[in-house]
């Protein structure tokens, strides 16, 4: 299985919004909704941010949402905010019932 | 609050076997999840390797599914991996993980704090 397709990196001011890609195949995004979104700040392990393509857990800002379209998911943060700055990474279901990550994003907030 | 908790050596010589446990507190293994690691090298992305059920069925990444071997002791509310012949590409740190999956959904909830793994002579 390939890694997911997403831009190395990614910049916003605060208060702006960003959107992050993530690029699969009929194999894993574009045929399942099992897609999901984690937060890595540096030196900590990855947290949920997004489920079942654009659910929130209960604590994650309303601020994080996200979509899908074909085999393109996508994480879309709205209102900027220092904290936010971090490493973001896609994940999805695959048809072999195996999960596959993206290469992950880079976000800076300036 | 489900806990996980990687333990394991930090430094394995190349060709030897890596092995690691997770042990899981607060939740029971033995419940509608999937028990999971994760890597990542150094400065780079996250590599997903497998899962397991509490039954013993697993999935694993193609990638390593040769060299990978995962068990569950629910008698101990853990999990492990083995990951045989390995390299100096293997140094990472390694995380457990709870991954929750359903008709609609398969998602990572809880992880491990990680371990790093150095994989050297």
């Amino acid at each position: 299985q390939s890694a997911l397709t997403q831009p190395p990196s990614v910049s916003g001011s605060p208060g702006q919004s960003v959107t992050i890609s993530c690029t699969g195949t009929s194999s894993d995004v574009g045929s399942y909704n099992r897609v999901s979104w984690y937060q890595q700040p540096p030196g900590t392990a990855p947290k949920l941010m997004i489920y079942e393509v654009s659910s929130r857990p209960s604590g994650v800002p309303d601020r994080f949402s996200g979509s899908k379209s074909g085999n393109t998911a996508s994480l879309t943060i709205s209102g900027l905010q220092a904290e936010d700055e971090a490493d973001y990474y896609c994940s999805s279901y695959t048809s072999s019932s195996t999960l596959v990550f993206g290469g992950g994003t880079q976000l800076t907030v300036l | 609050q489900v806990q996980l908790q990687e333990s394991g050596p930090g430094l394995v010589k190349p060709s030897d076997t890596l092995s690691l446990t997770c042990a899981v507190s607060g939740h029971s293994i033995s419940s509608n999840n999937w028990w999971g690691w994760i890597r990542q090298p150094p400065g780079k992305g996250l590599e997903w390797i497998g899962y397991i059920y509490y039954s013993g069925s697993t999935y694993y990444n193609p990638s390593l599914k040769s060299r990978v071997t995962m068990s569950v002791d629910t008698s101990k509310n853990q999990f492990s991996l083995r990951l045989s012949s390995v390299t100096a590409v293997d140094t990472a740190v390694y995380y457990c993980a709870r991954t929750h999956c359903s008709i609609t959904s398969c998602y990572i909830d809880y992880w491990g704090q990680g371990t790093l793994v150095t994989v050297s002579s």
